[in-house]
């Protein structure tokens, strides 16, 4: 059972590089997030999506953007890389939404800015 | 808006003591809570969550939380810690009219022998 499959598991990036963090599912759960970790500041939500065709802003979406054409996938392209954006990021997916169900989450994505 | 706060960075317990882990939210309705765990270099893990019903709720490893309305509380307990429950611990919270989970800042657990 893959679960949550977030790749690539490190990246170093230049400022002003771009890149797409990838994320997949294999549960068919509708609902999938994208959050950033940061030391002491928990986890922010930065996009989710409810279902195929259809994303929303989370708390911190700037200088990110998200597509959702598949179920099973939810990548998070990063256009111009900035030292602010050096995180781990974290994807999650969760059946029917996230009140009662619980949110299962990939192993994270470990992104540096230099 | 919903909030929750964890107001220890760490807490320190010693193998076969309990533990208790804290966390008070805020919502404007009755709340989801939650509990994860997180361990090194690893995702998220679901730990237990209250909806309704019992104000104490069981999960994964022996952990346990009770919810308390009054106080807006919902802290994580373990009758006797084990050194491999040494982790990062996150409450989250949900109003029934949100569409996200609001997550603490987390509280890192050591158990030491």
């Amino acid at each position: 059972n893959a679960g949550v499959t977030q790749t690539p598991k490190f990246r170093i990036l230049k400022i002003g590089q771009s890149m797409t963090l990838q994320c997949a599912q294999d549960m068919n759960h509708n609902y999938m997030y994208w959050y950033r970790q940061d030391p002491g500041m928990g986890l922010k939500l930065i996009y989710y999506s409810v279902g195929a065709g259809i994303t929303d802003k989370g708390e911190v979406p700037n200088g990110y953007n998200v597509s959702r054409s598949t179920t099973e996938d939810f990548p998070l392209r990063l256009e111009l890389a900035a030292p602010s954006q050096t995180s781990v990021y974290f994807c999650a997916s969760s059946l029917q939404g996230s009140s009662k169900n619980i949110q299962y989450f990939g192993a994270g994505t470990r992104l540096s800015v230099l | 808006a919903q909030s929750v706060a964890q107001p220890e960075d760490q807490v320190n317990v010693a193998e076969g003591n309990p533990l208790t882990v804290k966390c008070t939210y805020s919502v404007s309705g009755n709340p989801y809570l939650f509990w994860y765990v997180q361990y090194p270099n690893r995702g998220l893990q679901f730990l237990l969550k209250y909806i309704t019903g019992d104000n104490l709720v069981k999960g994964s490893y022996g952990f346990e939380a009770e919810f308390n309305k009054s106080q807006t509380s919902f802290h994580l307990k373990k009758p006797s810690a084990l050194v491999s429950d040494s982790a990062l611990y996150f409450c989250a919270v949900r109003d029934p009219t949100a569409s996200k989970l609001t997550f603490g800042t987390g509280t890192r657990l050591q158990v030491t022998l």
